[in-house]
């Protein structure tokens, strides 16, 4: 257990329909990032925060893909009118700067049918 | 439980034996380098990181080597176990507490 927390660990739903994953990273850490990942591949970037303020955006995040971290501790991840394709295993990080370790949670596995 | 990576290539070891994995990159202007250990239906898990001024460092068991001429990074883990067996990703980043790029991954496999 590294210390970063993710809820829910599982989530299914119907293609259309919006869902909300949440980050609790370890406690002092300032920097919190989001990545992907599909079966066979590595984690892909998403997005990170250092605080509350979110610093960089990958071209993946689509415009239906919102983050906020808006008291700069925990995150939430919003995917809006969610596609079959969105279907992957949701990654959490932490880090504290300057340090460079990113501790990840266990991920949230999202199933769209 | 589910597979973290279904058509990963594969090193098999016995046990006891050690292990390397190799892990070629491609951005030059990367300066940070690290392992992860992901077991299936779990998140990576932080193995050892190095910086581009080094060009070895060592843990316990493991050891990470960087060549930067030819844009390589190894793991070598010692009297591997089967508690070793895994998927090892390698990562880069550029500049400080960046975002990290991940390779492709090898699933290691310790047969007894």
């Amino acid at each position: 257990d590294t210390g970063v927390s993710q809820d829910p660990r599982h989530k299914i739903t119907k293609r259309g329909q919006n869902v909300t994953f949440r980050c609790d990273p370890i406690s002092e850490h300032n920097r919190l990032y989001w990545y992907r990942q599909t079966l066979g591949q590595g984690p892909e970037f998403l997005t990170y925060f250092q605080n509350e303020a979110q610093l960089e955006k990958s071209r993946l995040l689509s415009d239906r893909f919102s983050a906020e971290r808006p008291k700069g501790s925990f995150s939430t991840l919003e995917i809006q009118r969610t596609e079959q394709g969105d279907s992957a295993m949701y990654l959490c990080a932490s880090s504290l700067v300057p340090r460079e370790t990113q501790y990840f949670g266990p991920g949230t596995r999202l199933l769209v049918l | 439980g589910e597979s973290v990576g279904l058509h990963l290539p594969t090193l098999s070891v016995q046990e006891g034996d050690n292990s390397i994995i190799n892990c070629a990159y491609s951005n030059s202007a990367s300066d940070y380098f690290i392992w992860y250990k992901q077991e299936s239906g779990k998140g990576p898990q932080f193995i050892i990181d190095i910086r581009s001024n080094m060009d070895k460092r060592q843990g316990q068991r493991v050891t990470v080597l960087l060549n930067k001429t030819v844009k390589h990074l190894s793991l070598q883990i010692a009297a591997t176990q089967p508690g070793d067996s895994a998927v090892y990703f390698c990562a880069e980043g550029t500049g400080t507490a960046s975002k990290l790029t991940f390779g492709t991954g090898t699933r290691l496999q310790v047969t007894l």
